[in-house]
């Protein structure tokens, strides 16, 4: 157990619609990734925050958006979902949010189906 | 940017035998390389990383080297055992993003 929760665990929705993918880091760690893993594909990263301010952002689609509240817990927002967004989501969490030194935990996931 | 490059995408060992992966990274300026392992239905885990300042490290059956002149770096695992069985992703640091391979699935055939 990393100690990063994740809810929640599965979620099917449909086309065009909006979810809310929710993440509490482990206790201290003030920064919080987010990553998409499509079927058997690898890990690509969505956007970075630290201790409520947006830090990194990767491949992130427009429709997508997410921050980071003031408990450091963090949601993941995806809106106008496409079958093409089905994939498994990942939320990480580290201790100062920098990538050279910290350690990335990954919490369990979040299945997303778009029937 | 960085680019990481991992091969191969699957591999197939004998248990008891020894596996090799290979990472190749773009920018001369990353200093940290980690492994994460990813078993069926969950997140990956790091199980070992190294840092440019060190050529090898080593814990227990699974150890990692680094060649910074030749920009690649590589996981061994020894004597596999079954529950070696999972993806494999190896990442390096340039800045504040780690930049990840595609991942390696490794098969320990009984």
């Amino acid at each position: 157990d990393s100690g990063v929760t994740q809810t929640p665990k599965h979620l099917i929705t449909a086309t065009g619609q909006r979810v809310t993918l929710r993440c509490s880091p482990r206790s201290g760690d003030l920064s919080v990734y987010w990553y998409q893993q499509s079927l058997d594909q690898g890990l690509q990263f969505l956007i970075q925050y630290y201790n409520g301010e947006e830090r990194a952002k990767g491949n992130i689609l427009e429709r997508f958006s997410a921050q980071q509240f003031p408990d450091l817990h963090s949601e993941l927002n995806l809106s106008s979902l496409e079958l093409g967004d089905s994939a498994l989501y990942f939320c990480a969490s580290s201790a100062q949010g920098v990538a050279g030194v910290d350690t990335q935990y990954f919490g369990p996931g979040t299945r997303l189906t778009v029937l | 940017g960085e680019n990481v490059e991992q091969h191969p995408s699957t591999l197939s060992v004998q248990e008891g035998d020894s596996a090799v992966i290979k990472c190749t990274y773009s920018d001369s300026a990353s200093n940290y390389f980690p492994w994460y392992k990813q078993e069926l239905g969950k997140g990956p885990q790091l199980i070992i990383d190294i840092r440019s300042n060190v050529g090898e490290k080593k814990d227990q059956r699974i150890a990692v080297t680094l060649n910074k002149t030749a920009k690649h770096f590589s996981l061994h695992i020894t004597e596999t055992q079954p529950e070696d069985s999972a993806v494999y992703f190896c990442a390096a640091s340039d800045s504040y993003q780690l930049i990840w391979g595609a991942g390696t699935k490794l098969i320990i055939k009984p």
